[in-house]
């Protein structure tokens, strides 16, 4: 078993929905979690990062974290199709260990 | 900005031949990564750096080098290439914090 899951879609969803994307994990160590983007041909870039459970809200943009569940989900209201990209999930269980990465879900916003 | 470099975007090398990934980052950041991107299989950690000179073995380090002589600058080497090491290779730098920087990647075709 991996230790972070991840649906590597794809998802389309039309112009304006809301999104959701979701990872499962199996360390309860992680104590960090972070979600990255990556456009085509491009490197992941931050988008959210979340220290332990609870929300984090940045525009339109939604991070959640549920530890008990080991389950984090990422929110996109109002899509836009500038939002169509690979979403990774990412986690840690210290600022000096390693990040563990999903895989990635393919994310395709239609006009 | 942080501004993470690759040397090549786009690379094809024959079986057998050692090939250099050069990784430069501009933020004076202690800690660089080197991660191979697959479809279905997300990021995986080859090797990483803490500081100069120092390198640690990350999930698949088999078939693989690095060399960390100067803070910003993080080299893979493949000593002697492989069909099974075609794919996307993305350098990552970071300083204290969670957030990794990632470089835009070299997709690496070995043939």
């Amino acid at each position: 078993q991996k230790e972070v899951e991840q649906d590597p879609g794809p998802l389309s969803v039309p112009e304006g929905a809301i999104v959701s994307l979701n990872c499962t994990y199996s360390n309860s160590a992680f104590q960090y979690f972070m979600w990255y983007r990556q456009y085509s041909r491009k490197g992941p870039e931050l988008l959210m990062y979340t220290y332990s459970s609870g929300n984090k809200e940045d525009g339109r943009f939604t991070a959640q974290v549920d530890k008990s569940s080991k389950y984090i989900s990422l929110f996109i209201r109002d899509s836009q199709p500038s939002d169509s990209a690979t979403y990774l999930c990412a986690m840690s269980g210290s600022s000096a260990s390693k990040i563990i990465f999903g895989s990635g879900t393919r994310l395709s916003i239609r006009p | 900005d942080v501004k993470v470099t690759q040397s090549s975007r786009y690379l094809v090398k024959r079986t057998g031949e050692k090939v250099f990934l050069e990784c430069v980052q501009d933020m004076d950041h202690e800690n660089m990564f080197w991660y191979r991107q697959d479809p279905g299989l997300g990021l995986r950690l080859i090797y990483f750096s803490y500081d100069v000179k120092m390198k640690e073995k990350g999930d698949i380090p088999e078939g693989y080098s690095v060399s960390r002589e100067k803070k910003e600058r993080f080299s893979l080497i493949l000593e002697s290439a492989s069909t099974n090491q075609t794919s996307m290779y993305l350098c990552a730098s970071m300083s204290g914090t969670e957030e990794q920087f990632f470089g835009p990647g070299t997709r690496l075709t070995v043939l």
